[in-house]
């Protein structure tokens, strides 16, 4: 049974409006993250989180907010969808840094 | 600015051959380089790691050498199989620093019978 699950697992938002995506863990591990999977980038970092009720910054945060209401979930806000927040989105958890990750399935997320 | 650089973007061998991905890092800091593998509709999994202890980790068919160095990193994959086509991701931390683990853009992998 996946221990991080992603929902909704495919969106169509439109530009402007808000898209929450939500992730849930079961592995009982500290730390989540959240990367966003584009064509020549790779995987890029935008949030991720070390204790519940605390975000941290990644690499690529502008447009994009955190939450952690509890150590199981792991929320990834677009206040006003743009055309460029169109990607894939991970969301991931380890015990602790620098520990392997475990990611979910994704959320593939399209802005029109 | 991309801290960890990988080539090619795609590659494709044939059923038996060595498929060789390259990596590249700027942070002499540094100390733990994993490689995650992504199938198309799965979720990225780590496939192998090595850390700067040693120039090699083998794992069945998959093998990492590191040249500390230069700073660049391969994977290998001997006898590779059509079912080894995939996305792989060379990343890196520094495990005594921040949490974050940067990723390399990825080098899509496909292998023909």
């Amino acid at each position: 049974e996946a221990a991080v699950t992603q929902s909704p697992r495919s969106k169509v938002a439109v530009t402007g409006g808000k898209v929450t995506l939500s992730c849930h863990q079961t592995n009982n591990h500290d730390y989540m993250y959240w990367y966003r999977q584009d064509t020549g980038h790779g995987l890029r970092l935008i949030h991720y989180s070390y204790v519940a009720d605390s975000t941290e910054k990644g690499d690529i945060p502008d447009g994009y907010k955190a939450s952690r209401p509890s150590q199981e979930n792991f929320s990834l806000i677009l206040e006003l969808a743009s055309l460029s927040q169109t990607a894939v989105y991970f969301c991931a958890s380890s015990r602790d840094s620098g520990n392997t990750l475990y990611f979910g399935e994704g959320s593939r997320l399209i802005v029109v | 600015q991309q801290q960890v650089r990988q080539s090619p973007q795609s590659l494709t061998v044939w059923e038996g051959e060595t498929a060789i991905l390259n990596c590249s890092y700027e942070d002499s800091t540094f100390d733990y380089f994993p490689w995650y593998r992504l199938f198309p509709g799965e979720s990225p999994a780590l496939l192998i790691a090595i850390r700067p202890v040693s120039n090699k980790k083998e794992d069945g068919r998959f093998t990492i050498f590191f040249n500390k160095r230069e700073k660049k990193l391969s994977l290998h994959i001997t006898d590779s199989q059509p079912g080894d086509s995939a996305t792989y991701f060379c990343a890196a931390s520094n495990q005594g620093g921040s949490a974050k683990l940067i990723f390399g853009e990825g080098t899509k992998l496909t292998v023909s019978s």
